[in-house]
């Protein structure tokens, strides 16, 4: 256990609608990162929240949204639901932006969009 | 792109022997880190060894090591004495400034009994 928790942990959506997952962070935690991860593939880096600001971003359309709180728990909205973005989103925490510290990961949120 | 490769889509061993999973990747930047991450049936994805480029020895942890080849943009696990729970998806990841993970796209292990 890493004490990074997401839900829901499946969930099925409507080509069109709106979905958005929850992570939150390992206690001390103030950076947490969201990515994608379609079926047998990697992980891609959708973004990062660092004490509640984006602070980075990857190749995803604006329909892909974040939101950091004050306690560091982080919200990840996707609008306009596509077919493809069906896959399962991992959410990660660390302690700061630096590379020397280590990134705990979510067991997953299951999204399926039919 | 910057891009990590995996070139073993799945990979098996028998249990006890010695695997070796490959990755390369490409970098422009001086500072980064490596890694490789286990990636069980249970979708939670798990640090197995960490490289810092600018250390020239390889890391080690217990039954897991890697040969970090900077100049050839090369690093490689090797697991030793390989376990059934060793089964899983590898991955190779690297980070550059900005904390943000680029990983490759999976080797499939399996530990053979």
């Amino acid at each position: 256990e890493t004490g990074v928790t997401q839900s829901p942990t499946h969930l099925i959506k409507t080509r069109g609608q709106q979905v958005t997952l929850r992570c939150s962070s390992q206690s001390g935690h103030n950076t947490v990162s969201w990515y994608q991860q379609a079926l047998g593939q990697g992980p891609q880096f959708i973004f990062q929240y660092y004490r509640e600001e984006e602070n980075g971003r990857g190749n995803f359309p604006p329909r892909f949204s974040g939101l950091q709180f004050p306690n560091y728990s982080s919200e990840l909205n996707v609008n306009a639901l596509e077919l493809d973005d069906s896959a399962l989103y991992l959410c990660a925490s660390r302690s700061g932006t630096g590379m020397n510290t280590e990134a705990f990961f979510g067991q997953g949120t299951r999204l399926t969009v039919v | 792109a910057q891009t990590v490769t995996q070139s073993q889509p799945e990979m098996s061993v028998q249990e006890a022997e010695t695997v070796t999973l490959s990755c390369t990747y490409d970098t422009s930047e001086n500072n980064y880190y490596l890694f490789w991450y286990k990636q069980p049936p249970s979708r939670q994805m798990i640090l197995v060894i960490r490289q810092e480029a600018y250390k020239q020895q390889n890391a080690t942890e217990n039954r897991f090591s890697v040969n970090f080849q900077k100049a050839a943009k090369s690093f490689s696990l090797k697991i030793s004495d390989s376990q059934l729970g060793d089964t899983a998806m590898y991955f190779c990841a690297r980070e550059t400034s900005g904390s943000r993970l680029t990983f490759g796209e999976g080797t499939q292990l399996t530990v053979n009994p």
